[in-house]
């Protein structure tokens, strides 16, 4: 069965530094999202991706966020100057056809630790 | 405001015993979804209810939805130690993204 993949499943970094999390979402999806999950809380949308450009994002995704579709598989996340906060679980998925109205396919997250 | 709110924060239950969860939720839905998550894990997609449907069954899951009361149950029957987890409800509304939940920790214990 076709599965949403994320790599690294932990990364560790340092404050100020950049990370880039990777996702490959499901071969035949047209829409791809990033949520994070702080421990403990709940889980957060980051932003939507369509036809090449960011469809929807929410307030935490700010100037230091950014997503990108580098080729026809990998989906990713990059944060250009990590803080403390950004620590948390990042989760990637896709769904076939417009969100909202279809099930999205969660990768297994990528833990993010800032040190 | 706040979508998506499920109770029991916490529930823990014996072996072969039912587990009921509930979500409310505040605004009009397309659909609403329940989701899985073991400790630490990816998120499980398990079942969704569409706004027009109220009752929805997937082996010993069965999810109902009121949506004259904004809410929503998902029922374990029979449930099993591996079925220990954290259960989220996540509302779609119009062309919102996924509003999940706090979720309900389940423990089964064998």
């Amino acid at each position: 069965e076709p599965e949403v993949t994320q790599t690294p499943s932990h990364q560790v970094t340092q404050m100020g530094q950049e990370v880039i999390l990777r996702c490959v979402p499901i071969s035949n999806h047209l829409y791809f999202y990033w949520y994070r999950q702080i421990l403990g809380q709940k889980v957060e949308f980051l932003v939507s991706f369509y036809n090449n450009e960011i469809s929807e994002k929410s307030e935490i995704f700010d100037d230091q966020f950014s997503v990108e579709r580098p080729d026809g598989s990998n989906f990713t996340l990059k944060i250009r100057s990590t803080k403390l906060e950004d620590s948390a679980m990042y989760f990637c998925a896709s769904s076939p056809r417009a969100r909202g109205t279809d099930t999205q396919y969660f990768g297994p997250g990528t833990r993010l630790t800032v040190l | 405001s706040q979508q998506g709110e499920e109770d029991p924060q916490a529930l823990s239950i014996q072996e072969g015993e039912n587990a009921t969860m509930n979500c409310s939720y505040k605004t009009s839905i397309n659909n609403l979804q329940w989701y899985r998550q073991n400790s630490g894990r990816g998120l499980v997609h398990l079942i969704l209810i569409r706004s027009n449907e109220r009752e929805k069954h997937s082996g010993r899951l069965r999810v109902t939805l009121d949506t004259s009361k904004k809410s929503s149950s998902l029922l374990i029957t029979a449930s099993r130690a591996a079925d220990t987890a954290s259960y989220f409800c996540a509302t779609a509304s119009g062309n919102t993204p996924l509003v999940f939940g706090k979720g309900t920790r389940l423990s089964v214990i064998a």
